[in-house]
């Protein structure tokens, strides 16, 4: 049962353009959303996460935009570079959960020079 | 300080085989997690520990066996592998501490082919 929908499953943009990823939950216990960042050949690592009491997270050229209402949070990329080419996950867990959680199916960001 | 570590890093077995693959950290976590990845299907938890001596079943946690001997440790076996057992396995820890927002930090992975 796929708690986490993620789209696009790939996304080519150009160097200096934003990339855009989605996910939505199902379910509504869910108050914590992260997004990892894997590199080929390498273990994912935190990128940005955002808890449901703020619409928007900013860390540098990231941005997590959350949308409570329609159960879905986005990744923004700003003037994406070449080096941000690789697989985007999102994730979700609720509190208590002993941590369990739950990834999207991954994007494949490929920004061309 | 090494983080989270894998070993082996890359295994090739025939079905029927069994195989531990070990997954070690020195961050003094209390959680452990095993996971799977798989194209087109993300990250899936196969089982858990939330402390030295306890594990939990994940999401696919069939044909995989675990141990928690030393908190710096968690095991994965595979008692008799199946062709469906090939994937890239990853290994991760977290502090442990309640509240369910934690980061996870990943091992390298191990790269399992069942022929």
């Amino acid at each position: 049962q796929q708690q986490v929908k993620q789209s696009p499953q790939s996304l080519i943009v150009q160097k200096g353009g934003i990339s855009i990823i989605n996910c939505a939950y199902e379910n509504t216990a869910f108050d914590y959303f992260p997004w990892y960042q894997q590199f080929p050949g390498k273990g994912p690592a935190l990128l940005i996460a955002i808890r449901p009491d703020v619409s928007e997270k900013k860390e540098g050229r990231f941005t997590i935009s959350f949308n409570k209402s329609a159960k879905q949070f986005s990744l923004h990329i700003m003037d994406s570079q070449p080096g941000d080419s690789a697989t985007y996950f999102c994730a979700a867990n609720r509190s208590g959960a002993t941590n369990k959680l739950i990834f999207g199916t991954g994007t494949l960001l490929a920004v061309q020079p | 300080n090494a983080g989270v570590t894998q070993t082996p890093k890359f295994r090739v077995l025939k079905t029927g085989q069994s195989m531990t693959l070990l997954c070690a950290q020195d961050m003094n976590h209390e959680y452990m997690y095993w996971y799977r990845q798989d194209p087109g299907m993300g990250l899936r938890l196969i089982h858990y520990s939330v402390g030295e001596g306890t594990t939990a079943k994940g999401e696919v946690p069939d044909g995989y066996n675990v141990s928690r001997l030393k908190k710096q440790n968690f095991l994965l076996g595979l008692e008799s592998a199946a062709p469906s057992q090939t994937s890239v396995y990853f290994c991760a820890s977290s502090l442990g501490l309640a509240g369910g927002s934690e980061t996870q930090y990943f091992g390298p992975g191990t790269r399992l082919l069942v022929l």
